[in-house]
């Protein structure tokens, strides 16, 4: 069945830091790909997303490449923030979510 | 701004009572979704539904069941709720246009907490 596999957290980084968020999806057909942000205390929100192959999501400085040949859609961004603490979920077409990775910036 | 709303923020309840969690969104959207958040499962769906009094379930149906009698409602019933349904509920819609490209939109979610 279809599936995603994200890089298993929780991370923490300083201030600044380069980050990045592995996500690899199973292969079947071309599905769109996203990366969902949830901000402690709410819901999941849209950050970024990709319709097809070699496609680039970008959002409030973070990015991700649609990777069709390593089926990778990793998410970097290259100064973090305080602000920037959240679980990050990559997603696969409409319904599969992977586990979610947990982010804390430390000053 | 699409808006999609739940009925409760916190539940506690008692093992064995019905429970019924609502969902509510305001974009006219097709599609509307149940999930539950679990540390370390991620998000796993419970039931979804692609119109009006139409449902499908997802991948742990078990102990729930779901009814949408109005488009912009989709409500999710634990019929005789257990402790290990104890979690954080999401609901989400998704509209069926082009644009859309499969974006869901999500709820505040309901941490529901079963004793």
């Amino acid at each position: 069945g279809n599936s995603v596999t994200q890089m298993e957290g929780p991370v923490t980084l300083s201030e600044e830091a380069f980050l990045t968020i592995n996500c690899t999806y199973t292969a079947t057909g071309y599905p769109s790909l996203f990366w969902y942000v949830q901000y402690p205390g709410e819901g999941l929100q849209l950050l970024l997303k990709a319709t097809k192959a070699d496609d680039k999501g970008s959002n409030k400085g973070f990015e991700a490449t649609y990777r069709k040949e390593t089926t990778s859609f990793h998410l970097e961004k290259g100064s973090v923030q305080v602000s920037d603490s959240a679980v990050y979920f990559c997603a696969r077409g409409g319904l599969t979510f992977g586990t979610g990775t947990r982010l804390t910036i430390i000053p | 701004d699409v808006k999609v709303t739940q009925s409760s923020r916190y539940l506690v309840k008692r093992t064995g009572e019905k429970v019924f969690l609502e969902c509510v969104q305001d974009m006219d959207h097709e599609n509307m979704f149940w999930y539950r958040q679990d540390p370390g499962l991620g998000l796993r769906l419970i039931y979804f539904s692609y119109d009006v009094k139409m449902k499908e379930k997802g991948d742990i149906p078990e102990g729930y069941s779901v009814s949408r009698e109005k488009k912009e409602r989709f409500s999710l019933i634990l019929e005789s709720a257990s402790t290990n349904q104890t979690s954080m509920y999401l609901c989400a819609s998704r509209g069926s246009g082009r644009a859309e490209a499969d974006t869901q939109y999500f709820g505040p979610g309901t941490r529901l907490t079963v004793l």
